[in-house]
């Protein structure tokens, strides 16, 4: 079975300073996509980056990036400059098979202070 | 470029009544999702279309869930006898169809009160 694990109920970080939101996964499969959206208080789920599990290089959306080390299952999700609108709760989540739907971790909730 | 769009976005209801909520995708998505998601936890996968076809459902949606995709559009999810644990955020998503890379794009979802 899938899963998806975020540890970190809850995360504070300075605002310019860079954040690394933590998540491990395990799954039997070989091909598998890798997900991080962003989920502010009104509700919505916002797609941040996405990361391939036979991509070479870690993916990186302008102040995102995805730290993917393959062989300890873990694709953090790196915030650079980090603003005050990025305070939030952010999902990291696992395309399952047959490669429909998505399974998420329990989610982080980042808090930018000024 | 149009979202995805859920009505109603609030709904309340007392116990046993039916409900029913509505999610018009992306124009160009074949794929349609449904989440449920409950207060402090991720969205749990519910059911998925490709097309009008459903193609995968979740042990979550018992008998008094239904959902339905007639013309490959939009979709409606109803609920029957509504219970107390059926308060949720009902999120609809939509994809294009193809590998693992395609993303979900999420509308604003439903939240579903039960008195």
């Amino acid at each position: 079975a899938q899963k998806i694990t975020q540890t970190q109920p809850g995360m504070f970080v300075q605002e310019k300073e860079a954040v690394t939101l933590d998540c491990t996964y395990d799954t039997s499969d070989q091909s598998y996509g890798l997900f991080w959206y962003k989920q502010p208080s009104s509700g919505e789920m916002i797609f941040l980056i996405y990361q391939g599990s036979y991509d070479e290089q870690n993916a990186t959306e302008g102040r995102y990036s995805l730290n993917f080390q393959k062989a300890r299952k873990s694709a953090n999700l790196v915030i650079s400059a980090s603003q005050l609108g990025d305070s939030a709760m952010y999902f990291c989540a696992m395309r399952g098979p047959p490669r429909g739907k998505l399974i998420f971790g329990q989610g982080t909730e980042l808090s930018v202070k000024p | 470029d149009t979202g995805v769009s859920q009505n109603p976005r609030h709904k309340i209801t007392k116990r046993g009544q039916n409900v029913t909520f509505r999610c018009d995708p992306i124009s160009e998505h074949n794929r349609l999702y449904w989440y449920r998601q409950t207060l402090g936890q991720g969205p749990e996968f519910l059911t998925y279309f490709q097309n009008e076809a459903q193609l995968e459902k979740s042990r979550l949606l018992s008998d008094r869930f239904s959902a339905e995709r007639p013309k490959g559009s939009f979709s409606t999810l109803e609920i029957q006898r509504t219970e107390q644990g059926d308060s949720a955020m009902y999120l609809c998503a939509s994809s294009l169809e193809g590998g693992s890379n395609q993303p979900q794009h999420f509308g604003d979802g439903t939240r579903l009160s039960i008195l």
